[in-house]
């Protein structure tokens, strides 16, 4: 059993569109990351949160981080193909880093 | 230019080979990482090093073999590997080991065992 679920695990969407994708845990964690993936690249981090409640932005991208910590979302606004990529979460729990799978998103123009 | 740089990007390897991957970083971190990353599964933490003392081996088996000479530099040295070895590994910096610390990765090795 994965300690992280990350939903949807595939999404193909227009450009213009608007996504969200999500990350949920059944544990509560002290703090949480979100990443980029590229083909062919490593994970580059776009944000890291640690309260509950929290939202950051991020230009297009929106981060929201659960009331209990257990949760949380990125939403993209008017996505782009340059938002392609695979997505991840990795939550830190107790100085034990995990990762989810990944959702990965495909922009059409 | 993500600060962590990975050697070769590509490899591929016979099974009674033995090989190297490199890794190096000048982002000033404590902490280095080698992660194990498949298709359709998460990123495996394979091992990890926190100013330069190996902390962690997350039961990844003797044909890996970890080397952090300095604080900058991380090897994985590799040898009779098995064709379920084929991954892309990945190799990650952080500030501090542990909470709240994001990582810095490379841009990975992409590894093939025939």
């Amino acid at each position: 059993t994965q300690l992280l679920e990350q939903s949807p695990q595939f999404l193909s969407i227009q450009e213009g569109e608007n996504l969200t994708v999500y990350c949920n845990s059944s544990s509560v964690f002290s703090s949480l990351q979100w990443y980029r993936q590229e083909p062919g690249e490593g994970p580059v981090l776009l944000v890291t949160v640690v309260t509950g409640g929290e939202v950051k932005k991020l230009k297009r991208l929106t981060f929201q981080f659960g009331d209990a910590r257990k949760d949380s979302s990125l939403h993209i606004t008017a996505a782009q193909p340059g938002d392609t990529g695979l997505y991840l979460c990795s939550l830190n729990n107790f100085n034990k880093f995990y990762f989810g799978s990944g959702t990965k998103l495909n922009v059409k123009p | 230019e993500t600060g962590v740089t990975q050697t070769p990007r590509h490899l591929v390897m016979g099974m009674t080979n033995k090989k190297s991957l490199k890794c190096e970083q000048h982002l000033g971190h404590n902490a280095m990482y080698w992660y194990k990353q498949s298709a359709k599964k998460p990123l495996e933490l394979m091992f990890v090093y926190s100013l330069e003392e190996r902390v962690e081996n997350n039961s990844v088996p003797s044909r890996f073999s970890p080397e952090c000479p300095n604080s900058s530099h991380l090897f994985l040295h590799l040898h009779t590997l098995q064709p379920e070895d084929s991954a892309l590994y990945l190799c990650a910096s952080s500030q501090g080991e542990g909470e709240g610390y994001g990582y810095t990765f490379g841009s990975g090795t992409r590894l093939t065992v025939v």
